[in-house]
């Protein structure tokens, strides 16, 4: 059974880069059938997909936190991991991490942990 | 980047009765549409995609519509453990995949 699992500092001083880390087992991240992501959900609102890695490299990003966001993934370890520079309040949220099917829906999460960045 | 707007906010029903959850993207995404439901402290779970396909485990009682523009999620009588937040995302354009902003049902 795929289960996922982020990893990470809950807190985050601002200005500084949030590092996250997912696990992933009972399953391989170098499939070609998926994609692997990253959705966060600040307090109490909405969810906001950040962006997403395939096996090979190929990343795809939030254009509103492109410039700010990285992914990458490691299929030695099959893991996969985010970073988040130049962090404000306003990121912090409950961070997930997904698989995503080719076309984009999500099947599987991660249970979340949450970055609080003070203000 | 594609819009989604979900109606209403908030829906109050009395277990048993039927929900249903609208969901309107600002462009035509076809059949490319997914609803997830999300408990409090839980992640998100995939209840329905392509619009109307309910995913693996998912009761009969949920159903989907749809397509183009205006979709729509039936909850036909609702359970206790139904009552929770729903989100409607689309994957017809992305990056970026966007979800709409929820629609929680509650206990009248």
């Amino acid at each position: 059974q795929l289960q996922l699992q982020e990893s990470g500092p809950g807190l985050v001083k601002p200005s500084e880069t949030l590092s996250l880390t997912c696990t992933v087992s009972g399953g391989s991240i170098s499939s070609n059938s998926y994609y692997w992501g990253w959705i966060r959900q600040p307090p109490g609102k909405g969810l906001e997909w950040i962006g997403n890695i395939y096996y090979s490299g190929t990343t795809y990003y939030n254009p509103s936190l492109k410039s700010r966001v990285t992914i990458s993934v490691d299929t030695s370890k099959n893991q996969f991991s985010l970073k988040m520079s130049s962090v404000t309040a306003a990121d912090t949220a409950m961070y997930y991490c997904a698989r995503h099917e080719a076309t984009g829906t999500t099947a599987h999460w991660g249970q979340g942990t949450l970055v609080t960045v003070p203000s | 980047e594609i819009g989604m707007t979900q109606s209403p906010a908030t829906l109050s029903v009395s277990p048993g009765e039927r929900a249903t959850l609208s969901c309107r993207a600002t462009q035509n995404v076809g059949s490319n549409l997914a609803w997830y439901q999300q408990k409090p402290g839980q992640a998100p779970r995939l209840l329905i995609y392509d619009a109307s396909t309910r995913a693996t485990g998912i009761p009969a009682r949920f159903s989907g519509s749809g397509s183009g523009t205006d979709f729509t999620l039936i909850i036909s009588s609702l359970q206790s453990e139904d009552f929770a937040v729903y989100y409607c995302q689309q994957y017809s354009n992305w990056p970026p995949i966007t979800f709409g902003g929820g629609s929680k049902v509650e206990i009248k």
